[in-house]
């Protein structure tokens, strides 16, 4: 079965300043993977996807994630974050033969003006 | 025009009690999902219908029922609330590549 693991719980981060948010998963079959953000009292939206191709892939809002099969990571990075980013991060995983998408815990970021 | 659509937004009650959450898609997704969202934020996922049929169940107490009139929509009904329910239920569709489309979700708060 797939898992999901993001390390951190919580990131706070200055204004303009870089972030990377970690996400690790194991599966023993080919996957597909994906970060949602989701703002206070919202729902989840896609941020990007990976489903194949070029492993650096580039999503919405300035954000970008570059998939890495021999680590197992699909790490979310933006150069430089604004207080609207504050937010809560989540990376998912789903088997390419199509299956339940998994969720990791997600990771709160937290933009410091 | 909202492309996933739940209702109602909020809900609070007391134990015991039995309330409906409902959702529907503008998206001509054929699968529509369940997840329950708790107060730590996991997102733990509980049904999943193709095409009105249900293929994933994720051993979810029976308290819990799913139905899907159509594709389109997908309705939770749960029985004899406890306090354990309270949480935020999302619906989502997908065109099945993986990609969730997330309703805004559904705050049921159990007294």
């Amino acid at each position: 079965a797939q898992s999901v693991t993001q390390l951190d719980s919580q990131v706070p981060v200055f204004e303009e300043a870089p972030v990377e948010l970690r996400c690790n998963y194991s599966s023993s079959v080919s996957v597909y993977l994906f970060w949602y953000v989701q703002y206070p009292n919202q729902g989840l939206q896609l941020l990007l996807k990976y489903l194949s191709g070029s492993t650096l892939v580039k999503g919405i809002n300035g954000f970008e994630a570059e998939f890495n099969k021999s680590q197992t990571s699909f790490h979310l990075r933006k150069p430089s974050v604004h207080i609207s980013d504050t937010a809560e991060y989540f990376c998912a995983v789903v088997k390419t033969s199509y299956d339940k998408v998994i969720f990791g815990p997600g990771t709160s970021l937290s933009v410091i003006p | 025009d909202t492309a996933v659509s739940q209702t109602p937004k909020y809900l609070v009650t007391q134990m015991g009690n039995d309330k409906s959450i409902k959702c529907e898609q503008n998206l001509g997704h054929d699968t529509m999902y369940w997840y329950k969202q708790d107060s730590k934020k996991f997102l733990k996922i509980m049904f999943s219908y193709n095409n009105k049929e249900l293929i994933i169940n994720e051993t979810v107490p029976n308290r819990f029922s799913p139905k899907s009139p159509d594709k389109a929509h997908l309705n939770l009904h749960i029985n004899s609330l406890e306090l354990g329910d309270s949480a935020v239920y999302f619906c989502a569709s997908s065109p099945q590549n993986g990609e969730l489309f997330f309703g805004e979700g559904s705050r049921l708060t159990v007294l």
